[in-house]
């Protein structure tokens, strides 16, 4: 059973669309994370979620909404896609991110190509 | 804001010796951790080392941590080519923010 899983893999779209990409995770776990990573390979913490609520939102362009419809799920939807965007987001969660020693599981990765 | 820093950026190493990453932070921490990342793959968790302790091992992993230095070190004794990897440092900011430095890319050559 994959623990952290995301969908779809691969995205390739045009500048200007509206995408979402999907994370579930069996793991029982508190605290969901969405992360950005560039080509440079730097990892940027875009959204955290506990219980459902959202914990941190960094400075992340407003066309970025994350939706955490139960602890399980949180879901990044993008809308009017910029060439910028292009990178690999990552979901990822941890028991509880709230000053706890805790490992985070990450998903495998949704590579986003706007062209 | 970036918390942990890597250094090397890149290293290259033969099969069988050990290779030494660096880490460096900025603010308090409760613990530090290794994640690996194989090509085009998620991160996965290696170690995690708490405020309160110097060292751990885990395999052939070796983490130390010096809280005066703001600075940990990872070591991969007898590498492996398996061991080609991107390598992080993490830490929590703010109690809820995993914050990942750089990275160091691990290539192990045959």
């Amino acid at each position: 059973d994959t623990a952290v899983s995301q969908t779809p893999k691969y995205l390739v779209t045009q500048m200007g669309n509206d995408k979402s990409i999907k994370c579930e995770q069996n793991l029982g776990h508190d605290t969901m994370y969405w992360y950005k990573q560039d080509s440079k390979k730097f990892l940027k913490i875009m959204f955290s979620y506990n219980n459902k609520e959202l914990i941190i939102n960094e400075t992340v362009p407003n066309r970025f909404s994350p939706k955490s419809p139960d602890k399980a799920h949180l879901n990044l939807h993008i809308n009017s896609l910029e060439l910028g965007d292009s990178a690999v987001y990552f979901c990822a969660s941890s028991q509880d991110g709230i000053g706890q020693n805790t490992e985070a599981f990450f998903g495998q990765g949704t590579r986003l190509t706007v062209v | 804001s970036q918390q942990g820093e890597e250094d090397p950026q890149a290293l290259s190493i033969q099969e069988g010796e050990n290779a030494t990453m660096n880490c460096s932070y900025k603010t308090s921490i409760n613990n530090l951790q290794w994640y690996r990342q194989n090509s085009g793959r998620g991160l996965v968790h290696l170690i995690l080392i708490r405020s309160n302790e110097r060292e751990k091992h885990s395999g052939r992993l070796r983490v130390t941590l010096d809280t005066s230095k703001k600075s940990s070190s990872l070591l991969i004794t007898a590498s492996r080519a398996a061991d080609t990897a991107s390598y992080f440092c993490a830490t929590f900011e703010y109690g809820n923010k995993l914050v990942f430095g750089a990275g160091t890319i691990l290539r192990v050559k045959s």
